[in-house]
């Protein structure tokens, strides 16, 4: 099976740099996608990293260790609208092309 | 652009009910998947269609089930409903190969009582 472990709370205040773990036992990896989701929203997607190393997208950073099974979202000059919960996830093909999701992290903003 | 659409919104349903879900993919996606998310919990895989054919199928009951038409708009049905299957149901599109990214409707939230 697959599974992915996150924190469930990280709490930091406007403007500070805040990086969501994540580790994951998987079969067949192809890489590793971040998700936000806001209270009664839908998941939307961050990034996606399918090698090692660290993907910049604005504000948000995403990294993979492919060897040591984990990765992390970097989000910097945080701001109240990033309270939200992220989900790390991996796609596979085994059986079928599917997401599996992380436990899920609720980032807190405050001032 | 009109991404995911779906409906119904929300839903109140008696257990034994069944249930029909509505899903629109972003026009050009062809592959549409499925997603029960219950409170505090990241999404579970449901199904997976692709050109009307199911690629894939999480670990539901058979009192789940789905199908996609000739437009890849698609349908997740439940039959017998439990008050354990109250929960927000996602569908998500994305391109053939590009999985990784899926586009998420605002969901059908449903309340089984």
């Amino acid at each position: 099976g697959q599974s992915l472990e996150q924190p469930s709370e990280v709490t930091a205040v406007e403007g500070a740099i805040v990086q969501i773990n994540c580790t994951y036992q998987t079969s067949g990896f192809y890489g590793l996608s971040w998700y936000q989701q806001h209270d009664g929203g839908a998941p939307t997607f961050l990034s996606y990293n399918a090698l090692d190393g660290l993907e910049e997208t604005g504000r948000f950073s995403s990294f993979l260790s492919r060897s040591d099974s984990y990765g992390y979202l970097l989000l910097q000059e945080l701001q109240m609208k990033d309270s939200a919960s992220y989900f790390c996830a991996v796609p596979f093909t085994g059986g079928g092309n599917k997401l599996t999701f992380g436990t899920g992290t609720q980032l807190k903003v405050e001032l | 652009d009109a991404g995911v659409t779906q409906s119904p919104t929300h839903l109140i349903k008696t257990r034994g009910q069944q249930v029909t879900l509505r899903c629109s993919p972003i026009s050009g996606h062809k592959s549409v998947s499925w997603y029960q998310q219950v409170l505090g919990q990241g999404p579970q895989f449901i199904f997976q269609y692709y050109e009307k054919e199911e690629r894939g199928r999480g670990n539901f009951p058979d009192r789940f089930s789905a199908r996609q038409f000739p437009n890849y708009s698609s349908e997740l049905n439940v039959n017998a409903l439990l008050l354990g299957d109250s929960a927000l149901y996602l569908c998500a599109s994305s391109l053939a190969g590009q999985e990784y990214e899926q586009y998420f409707g605002p969901g059908t939230r449903l309340t089984v009582t």
